[in-house]
């Protein structure tokens, strides 16, 4: 079975400041792991996913996301937030010995202050 | 590339009629998925095609529900009889098929709201 978490309903963060949106996963095998991000009333828009290789992805918008298999964690995070960035962001996951489905978190919604 | 298009965008419709989402994915993406989304939540898988093919169905897909992609072309969902715990964004999402890590693209969403 795969699993994610998302353990803040809320983030809140000053522009200019840097932010960080959490998720920790668990799959049987190893992940793939993925960050979207939703504007109300719109779908989700793909930002980056980890495939192999370095733990340090780089995705849209300036976003950057870490793989962490001991934590099992993929942690967003962005150097300096922008008010526009104020969206909910969704991470997901997909065990690669498993079926082509992903599942995704409850979401994180995150408030960048002027 | 013009994106995963979905129609209709919103739909508002008493309880126990029936309603049908349609989906057209991005060209030649072989595999397509339907999930819903409620307030609060993340998206919830319904039911995943590969080509023609549905190969899964999630639990929340009762059988008031139905889809289809013939041709394995677009795909359309039915909701039968509806109920207002039905009230929801309905997602559809597509992926090429390749043996990686392939990135499910999805559209802009159809509303439904049960009255």
């Amino acid at each position: 079975a795969q699993s994610v978490a998302q353990p803040e309903d809320q983030v809140n963060v000053a522009e200019g400041n840097p932010l960080t949106v959490k998720c920790t996963y668990s799959v049987s095998g190893n992940p793939y792991l993925f960050w979207y991000v939703q504007y109300p009333n719109r779908g989700l828009q793909f930002l980056l996913k980890y495939i192999t290789g370095d733990n340090l992805v780089k995705g849209s918008y300036g976003f950057e996301a870490e793989f962490n298999k001991s934590q099992t964690s993929f942690h967003l995070k962005k150097p300096s937030a922008l008010v526009s960035d104020s969206a909910l962001y969704f991470c997901a996951v997909r065990d690669t010995g498993g079926s082509y489905i992903p599942t995704f978190g409850r979401g994180t919604s995150l408030i960048v202050h002027p | 590339d013009t994106g995963v298009s979905q129609n209709p965008r919103h739909k508002i419709t008493k309880r126990g009629q029936n309603v049908t989402f349609r989906c057209d994915p991005i060209s030649e993406h072989n595999r397509l998925y339907w999930y819903r989304q409620t307030l609060g939540q993340g998206p919830e898988f319904l039911t995943y095609f590969q080509n023609e093919a549905q190969l899964e169905k999630s639990r929340l897909l009762s059988d008031r529900f139905s889809a289809e992609r013939p041709k394995g072309s677009f795909s359309t969902l039915e909701i039968q009889r509806t109920e207002q715990g039905d009230s929801a964004m309905y997602l559809c999402a597509s992926s090429p098929l390749s043996l990686s890590g392939n990135t499910i693209y999805f559209g802009e969403g159809s509303w439904l709201t049960v009255v």
